[in-house]
């Protein structure tokens, strides 16, 4: 099974600053027709997981454009600018690339 | 508009059958795969299975042996049914797509 690894566990910031969370695979996720199966979730406290980034850098329908993601094939990073209050919850990354999807353990976003 | 919502018992006994049901809307279950994903409580999220457009299924390696999902199209509804549960199998499930997920049933395995 793929292993996503994110770091950090958690991390605070103060509204209208950035914040970057990176994600780590076990093995490249750049399939065969040269799609980069990594996607990005929110799951904002007490609700289901929503979209943000699919296919590496692509930004789900709604979703503002201070959300950005970018990497190689292992190596990922989700950068939010000028944070919100809404952005407030725990991040997940995840891929499509085979079966079992997995996901990394998450990092929880918190404001000063 | 993409909807999903699951239905089920909130409690289920140690041992028993679990039965979910997905119903859809807003999409066609013969132009979408459809997956479940659970989440125990405080935790990370955990992919079950998914039924592909066309039907056929494919299951998380560890839940295989107790775990099966299916479908009615003509009610736009997929089901879970997983066997022999435990408590760790106490979790919210989720049934979701690439455009969305439901909002979650919360099931206690419990006597």
């Amino acid at each position: 099974d793929i292993v996503l690894t994110q770091a950090p566990l958690s991390v605070s910031v103060t509204p209208g600053e950035s914040a970057s969370i990176s994600c780590r695979s076990s093995k490249s996720l750049l399939s065969s027709k040269g799609i980069t199966s990594l996607y990005w979730y929110l799951q904002r406290p007490g609700k289901s997981p929503q979209l943000l980034i699919y296919q590496m850098s692509n930004l789900a329908s709604g979703v503002p454009d201070r959300f950005s993601s970018s990497g190689s094939e292992t190596d990922f990073t989700l950068k939010i600018s000028k944070v919100e209050t809404e952005d407030v919850g725990v991040y997940y990354c995840g891929h499509r690339l085979e079966y079992p999807l997995t996901f990394g353990s998450g990092t929880k976003l918190e404001i000063k | 508009q993409v909807q999903l919502k699951e239905s089920g018992p909130g409690l289920v006994q140690p041992s028993e059958t679990l039965s979910l049901t997905c119903t859809v809307s807003g999409f066609s279950l013969t132009s979408n795969s459809v997956h479940w994903v659970r989440q125990p409580p405080g935790k990370g999220l955990e992919w079950m299975g998914i039924i592909r457009s066309g039907g056929s299924t494919d299951y998380n390696s560890a839940l295989k042996s107790r775990l099966s999902i299916s479908r009615d199209t003509s009610k736009s509804q997929v089901f879970l049914k997983m066997n022999s549960l435990q408590t760790e199998d106490t979790a919210i499930y989720y049934c979701t797509i690439p455009q969305g997920w439901g909002q979650g049933v919360m099931v206690t395995v419990s006597s």
